[in-house]
This record gives structure tokens, sequence and C-alpha cells, in this order.
């Protein structure tokens, strides 16, 4: 089956600094992709949908000069979280649809822990 | 308007019980409803799904139930097993149109614990 991956699975970084979280479609073109943050323990909050070729649409209360998404292709869409503070530690996850619009993949996610 | 409430937030069954998870919702432009489930540490992965106009699906073990009217729909575990213990989370999106399909809105999440 198609498959969606997310690299890295985990990561470490000090606080102020950047991360690139990628999300990747395998074996598949995706035209759109959705990022989601998830706390321990609780459900999946969309952050913003990533059309490939133009900019993200991020949900309300979702910073976008802080969580930079980029679309460069049909196959990635990564997630920058800028000047990271440790409040941002949290599992976040993408999803990728098809380009024929009838299935969604979901990647296996990525914890960041900001110290 | 976007919200999804699922109950119960936990449940326990024994082996061979059948779970039953409850969503509501309020959007009536919702017209795609899948149940994902998640291990911890993981994505979630897909279940099931149903479009609005059926009012029950099947896939193996597991059945949705749909009531348009009263907008909602849950999910049952047949002869459920321990390695059904997870997160059980149920969303809905809008499938026709195009670009909204796929923004999925998640409930709250249901951990289910199977007992031996």
């Amino acid at each position: 089956g198609a498959v969606v991956s997310q690299h890295p699975s985990r990561v470490i970084c000090k606080s102020g600094t950047s991360v690139k979280i990628e999300c990747r479609s395998l074996d598949f073109q995706a035209t759109t992709m959705f990022w989601y943050r998830q706390f321990p323990k609780k459900s999946l909050m969309l952050m913003a949908t990533s059309n490939e070729g133009s900019k993200a649409t991020y949900e309300q209360g979702v910073e976008k000069d802080k969580f930079l998404i980029n679309h460069a292709s049909l196959t990635l869409s990564t997630l920058t979280v800028t000047s990271a503070h440790p409040e941002d530690s949290s599992f976040y996850i993408c999803s990728a649809r098809d380009v024929f619009g009838n299935t969604i993949y979901f990647g296996e996610g990525s914890w960041l822990t900001v110290v | 308007q976007q919200q999804v409430k699922q109950s119960p937030q936990s449940l326990i069954v024994q082996k061979g019980g059948i779970p039953i998870i409850n969503c509501a919702y309020e959007n009536t432009a919702f017209d795609y409803f899948p149940w994902y489930q998640q291990f911890p540490g993981k994505g979630p992965a897909l279940l099931i799904a149903i479009r609005p106009d059926v009012s029950e699906k099947k896939e193996g073990r597991f059945t949705i139930s749909f009531n348009k009217s009263a907008k909602q729909f849950s999910l049952h575990i047949m002869d459920s097993q321990p390695g059904d213990s997870a997160t059980y989370f149920c969303a809905a999106s809008r499938y026709a149109g195009g670009t909204s399909y796929g923004k999925l809105t998640f409930g709250q999440g249901t951990i289910l614990t199977v007992h031996p």
C-alpha cells in the first residue's frame, strides 16, 4: 500500500533554533498534504493544509511565521518550526491526499522535543 | 460547528466483548466519516470509513453505524482482542467538492483496553 514517510521520527533541538520535518509520499503523488499536531493523550489538531506549488493555508490560531510549510513538489512537504520553544514540543503528523483525491494516507509522525 | 464529539474517553472490555464508541458532529457539510486506530508513538491508521448515503458498513470485525438525522455515528468492534487495545479516533471531512477532502476534524479519542 501507499506509504507516507516522515523524517526525522524523533528530534531534539535547543530553544531558539529551527528544526525541519519532512513528509514524503513514497509511491504516489500528493497535491495536498496536511499537517497535524498531537499532544500526549490528546487528539490530532489540524495546523495547516499544504498545496503543491502554492502557499499553505493555516488554521485559526496557528502562527504561520513560526510554522513554515513548503510543498515544493508532488511528493514532498516540509514543516519548519522556527525559533523553537519548549511549548512547541509535540508529536507532528502529516497526511497526504493522492492526486485523484480519493485516499488519505498518514505518516508515522515526528516527535519534537525542545530543550 | 466544526466539532466532532467522541465518547467515551476510555473503555475497558474483556476479550470477545463488543466495544462501542460513539461520535456526534454538528456540521451538516461533512460527508465522509472515517475511524482511525492509533498505537502509542505511531501515526493513525485508517480502519473503516462511511459516507452518509448508507446506514451501516462492515469490514472484518469493524462496523460503522451511521444515523444521518441524529448526526451521529459509531464504531463497533466484534470479538475484540487484546491486540485491539489502542486509541480510536473518529473524524469527519467534506468528501465531495475536492479541495476540502482530507481536512479532517478529529474527535477527542477513546482509549480502548481489551483484557485477555
